[in-house]
C-alpha cells in the first residue's frame, strides 16, 4: 500500500521558472492539502481540495496554484519561482476533513529556487 | 488566531525513561487535538488523535491527553527506545476554519541508549 506519494524528491529552479509538484494517494481519501515547511515557520497550508474538482486557499496560497482533476492527484503548481519559495513540499489526505479523521502524509519534495 | 506551542523544543533522555511531551493551544474550540510523529527528510506519520470530548487516548507505548478548558495536551511515551527519537509534532483543527490545521513547531526527542 503506497499511501501519499509525492514526485520529484528534489529539485532546483532558477528564480522565474514554473514547475508542478505531483501528489497521488491511493486511499480513496476525499480531502487533499498541500503544506510548506520552513524553520521557525513550522508546517503552513497552502491550498486544500475536499472532492475531486475542487480547491480552496490555505493560509499562505499566494504564487502557487493547484488542481484536482482526478480523486486520486492533486497537483501543485509554481508559475514564476521566487527564491521565497524555497522550502520542503507536503502533500497529504484525510478521508474526510482533520475535524474527524488524521493526515496522512507523503514524504515531501525539497524545493529550492536560485 | 489559534497559536500552538511545543515545549520544550528538544529533549535528551536515556533509554528506558518515561517521559512527557507538551502541546499547548490558545483558542480552545478545536474538534480533536492530534500528535504526529516526523523522522528526519521523511513526512509526518499520525500516532494520535484526541477528540474534544476524550479526555486521553493510548496506543502501545504512547498516551496522549487532552485538556481543553485549559488547552493543554500531553505526550506521554513508556520506556523510551532509541527508535522512538524524532521530532513530535501536535496539531489543532479549530472549529472555525475547517480542515485548517494549525501545528505547533515540535519537539526534537533523542533517545540515547
Amino acid at each position: 500500500n503506497a499511501g501519499v506519494t509525492q514526485t520529484p524528491k528534489f529539485r532546483v529552479l532558477k528564480t522565474g521558472q514554473s514547475m508542478t509538484l505531483l501528489c497521488a494517494q491511493d486511499m480513496n481519501h476525499e480531502y487533499m492539502y498541500w503544506y510548506r515547511q520552513d524553520p521557525g515557520m513550522g508546517l503552513r497550508l497552502i491550498h486544500y481540495s475536499v472532492g475531486e474538482g475542487t480547491t480552496a486557499k490555505g493560509e499562505v496560497p499566494d504564487g502557487y496554484n493547484v488542481s484536482r482533476l482526478k480523486k486520486q492527484n492533486f497537483l501543485l503548481g509554481l508559475e514564476s519561482a521566487a527564491p521565497s519559495q524555497t522550502s520542503v513540499y507536503f502533500c497529504a489526505s484525510s478521508y474526510l476533513g482533520t475535524e474527524r479523521t488524521p493526515l496522512h502524509f507523503g514524504n515531501g519534495t525539497r524545493l529550492t529556487v536560485t | 488566531k489559534q497559536e500552538v506551542t511545543q515545549i520544550p523544543a528538544a529533549l535528551s533522555v536515556p533509554e528506558g525513561e518515561n517521559l512527557v511531551l507538551n502541546c499547548s493551544f490558545t483558542d480552545s474550540a478545536i474538534y480533536n487535538l492530534q500528535w504526529f510523529r516526523q523522522d528526519p527528510g521523511k513526512g509526518l506519520t499520525s500516532l494520535l488523535l484526541i477528540q474534544s470530548s476524550q479526555r486521553e487516548q493510548t496506543s502501545g507505548r504512547l498516551n496522549a491527553s487532552l485538556d481543553k478548558s485549559s488547552g493543554r495536551s500531553t505526550l506521554y511515551i513508556a520506556a523510551s527506545q532509541p527508535g522512538d527519537s524524532a521530532t513530535y509534532l501536535c496539531a489543532v483543527p479549530q472549529e472555525t476554519s475547517g480542515s485548517r490545521l494549525t501545528f505547533g513547531e515540535g519537539t526534537q526527542l533523542t533517545v540515547n541508549p
